[in-house]
């Protein structure tokens, strides 16, 4: 079975940094492309981040880019999101996502981001 | 970037047919396939993956759920509504980077 489990999450002042991990187990992860997506309160998703099977390719949405950095540790079966410089608007729970070439076949529970002083 | 479009919400009969719509600004067809999909998310859950690549049924989904479209417009049919189908459901494309998805249908029932 298919498991993806983040933590990480919480609430963390505007300009700071936090990092986010997500243990995948129930597959080979190294063989998978993986990727973050959010949805802040009450709203819709948002993609934000996706990274190769290997690790050699990252993609970013505009709005986090040169913020937020996407890596891997394929020994450890593990996705992480390091986020620098927040904001407000990062404010969301925060989803783990198998990226099944084109499309996200596996979800985490998500783990929640506040961004507030 | 790539907009989807979707009606925000959508009132059904137990047992009736459910059709939500999802409409985009530009072409997400390329060499024979339509890079559309649709999640279902409950309300305190992940999403889930119902289809992919517009009409393809995701592993462990009944065949009451089916989708259509290519282009530009796309729908996702529910037939017939249970009253567990009760969630916001969500298109998503994969044509462009950024992958983007539409504003979510909220299916409730009359």
């Amino acid at each position: 079975e298919v498991q993806l489990v983040e933590s990480g999450g919480g609430l963390v002042q505007p300009g700071r940094s936090l990092k986010l991990s997500c243990a995948a187990s129930g597959f080979t992860f190294s063989d998978y492309n993986m990727a973050w997506v959010r949805q802040a309160p009450k709203k819709g998703l948002e993609w934000v981040a996706t990274i190769s099977y290997d690790g050699s390719s990252t993609y970013y949405r505009d709005s986090v880019k040169g913020r937020f950095t996407i890596s891997r540790d394929n020994a450890k079966s593990t996705l992480y999101l390091q986020m620098d410089s927040l904001r407000s608007e990062d404010t969301a729970t925060y989803y783990c996502a198998r990226h099944h070439t084109t499309y996200f076949d596996y979800w985490g529970q998500g783990v929640m981001v506040t961004v507030s002083s | 970037d790539i907009v989807l479009t979707q009606s925000p919400a959508l009132a059904v009969s137990l047992g009736q047919r459910a059709t939500i719509s999802c409409k985009t600004n530009q072409n997400v067809d390329y060499y024979g396939n339509s890079y559309m999909h649709w999640y279902q998310q409950k309300p305190g859950q992940q999403p889930k993956l119902l289809i992919y690549l517009a009409s393809n049924l995701a592993s462990g989904i009944p065949a009451r759920f089916s989708g259509r479209g290519s282009g530009t417009d796309f729908t996702l049919t529910i037939d017939p509504v249970e009253a567990d189908d009760t969630a916001t459901y969500y298109c998503q494309q994969s044509r462009n980077l950024p992958w983007t998805f539409g504003g979510g249908t909220k299916l409730e029932l009359k």
